[in-house]
C-alpha cells in the first residue's frame, strides 16, 4: 500500500518566517496532492492541492511544490502568522483511488 | 452554502455496546468517505461509498459497517465496542469519488 512519510513532525518559527513542510510517497501512480491544516478540535480544512500534471500551484500564501520523479512534495507557507498555527497534514491517494493516506502530521506554531 | 454536517457532535458509551454515527454531505455531492482520527495521529481510512455502493474498505475489523442512503447520506456503525475506538470519526464528502474531500467536523465517540 502507499506509505506517505511527512517531515518535521514539529515546526516552530517567528512571525513573518517561512516554514515548509514536506512529504515523500511511495506510489508512482498517485496523481493527486491535497493539504489540510486542523486546528485543535476542528475538521482537517483543505487549504490547497495540486494535481500531477503541474510542478507548482499558489494560493496567495501558500504554495505546494511537486517533484513526481522523486516522489515528494512541500507545503510552503510564506510571512507566516499566529493564525498558521496548527497541525498540517499531506495525504496521497492509495493507488490513485479514492482512499486518502495521509502522512502523521506537522504541528507549526507561529510564535508573535 | 451548508457544508459537510456530522451528528451527534460528542458521545460516549462503555465497552460492548453499539454506536451509530451520521454523516451529511455537501449539497450535490454523491460520495461520502469515513476515517477514524485518533488523538496525536493523521485520519485513517475506513469506507467509502459513491451512488449508495461501497467503493472501498480500509483495515479495519467487520464490528465497523456503513451504508449510503438514497439522498446520500450516510451512517457509520460500530459493534461491541472496545476502548481502542475512542477516537474522533471524520465524514469527508466529494463530488465523485476521487474527487477533492471536503471534511466534516467530527463525531468525538469517547469509549469506557
Amino acid at each position: 500500500g502507499e506509505n506517505v512519510e511527512q517531515h518535521p513532525s514539529t515546526l516552530s518559527v517567528q512571525e513573518g518566517d517561512s516554514a515548509v513542510i514536506k512529504c515523500t510517497y511511495s506510489d508512482s501512480a498517485s496523481n493527486y496532492f491535497p493539504w489540510y491544516k486542523q486546528e485543535l478540535g476542528k475538521r482537517p480544512q483543505l487549504i490547497i492541492d495540486i494535481r500531477s500534471n503541474v510542478g507548482e500551484k499558489k494560493d496567495q500564501r501558500i504554495a505546494v511544490t511537486l517533484n513526481k520523479t522523486a516522489k515528494h512534495f512541500s507545503l510552503h507557507i510564506t510571512e507566516t502568522q499566529p493564525e498558521d498555527s496548527a497541525v498540517y497534514f499531506c495525504a496521497v491517494p492509495q493507488g490513485g483511488s479514492e482512499k486518502l493516506v495521509f502522512g502523521k502530521g506537522t504541528k507549526l506554531t507561529v510564535n508573535p | 452554502d451548508a457544508g459537510v454536517t456530522q451528528s451527534p457532535t460528542h458521545l460516549i458509551k462503555t465497552r460492548g455496546q453499539q454506536v451509530t454515527l451520521r454523516c451529511s454531505p455537501i449539497s450535490g455531492h454523491k460520495s461520502v468517505s469515513w476515517y477514524q482520527q485518533v488523538l496525536g495521529q493523521g485520519p485513517q481510512f475506513i469506507f467509502q461509498y459513491y451512488e449508495k455502493e461501497e467503493r472501498g474498505r480500509g483495515n479495519f475489523p467487520d464490528r465497523f459497517s456503513a451504508r449510503q442512503f438514497p439522498n446520500y447520506s450516510s451512517e457509520l456503525n460500530v459493534n461491541a465496542l472496545l476502548l481502542g475506538d475512542s477516537a474522533l470519526y471524520l465524514c469527508a464528502s466529494s463530488f465523485s469519488s476521487e474527487d477533492t474531500q471536503y471534511f466534516g467536523p467530527g463525531t468525538r465517540l469517547t469509549v469506557l
